[in-house]
């Protein structure tokens, strides 16, 4: 079965400031897809940036990029020109790619990025 | 476009009580995720239906949680009878009907929070 880990339970950054949280993931697949989502305390779950595992350059949203590294398992976030807005709980999630059919997610524990003013 | 919608957003039972969980998914959406988000950890897949039909319920608690998907549109999350360690957010997720091999997104509600005293 796949897992995924978030060894941060907390983070902070200063605002304007730049942050990277981390995760790994364990799976004996060769394609699959991993996401990061934040999730702000109204609770609904928003995709933040979203990797193909068959591509080798890294994804980027604006300020929002990721560190995709196969051979390691790791799929960091890195936050660019942090804002107030980007306060909230960030989860690390993987998914297979079905021939045919959509499939869960799997998630993370989470880590909690606070934005110090 | 309309987003997921979740009823009610907040629910207290006490033990042994039974509760339902309401969720519209986006119009369109064929697949639709029921997730389970105990505090602290990320969400956990509980249920999937693919229009009126089951995908997957292996991680469904099947003596005590119950869903429906009638119509293959709204579906309904019950519990009967609740337990202490069922508090948790209830989180509800459709996506668009998989055709390839590249999953669509999905998109979350807000959830439903419950408590169980």
């Amino acid at each position: 079965a796949q897992t995924v880990t978030q060894s941060q339970p907390e983070m902070s950054v200063q605002e304007a400031e730049t942050v990277t949280l981390s995760c790994t993931y364990d799976t004996s697949e060769s394609d699959y897809y991993l996401f990061w989502y934040k999730q702000p305390p109204s609770r609904q779950m928003i995709l933040v940036i979203r990797q193909e595992a068959y591509k080798q350059q890294n994804a980027t949203e604006n300020r929002f990029s990721v560190n995709f590294q196969k051979a390691a398992k790791s799929f960091s976030l890195k936050i660019s020109d942090s804002q107030l807005g980007d306060a909230a709980m960030y989860f690390c999630a993987y998914r297979t790619p079905l021939n045919s059919g959509n499939t869960p997610l799997v998630f993370g524990k989470g880590t909690r990025l606070s934005v110090i003013a | 476009e309309a987003g997921v919608a979740q009823s009610p957003r907040y629910k207290i039972i006490e033990k042994r009580q039974s509760v339902a969980f309401w969720c519209n998914p986006i119009s369109g959406h064929a697949t639709l995720y029921w997730y389970q988000q105990i505090l602290g950890q990320g969400p956990k897949l509980l249920i999937q239906f693919q229009n009126n039909g089951v995908v997957d319920d292996s991680q469904l608690p099947k003596d005590r949680f119950s869903a429906e998907r009638l119509k293959g549109v709204d579906s309904t999350l019950k519990i009967q009878p609740a337990k202490l360690e069922d508090s948790a957010v209830y989180l509800c997720a459709s996506s668009l009907d998989q055709t390839g091999t590249v999953p669509y997104e999905q998109y979350f509600g807000p959830g439903t929070r419950l408590t169980v005293t």
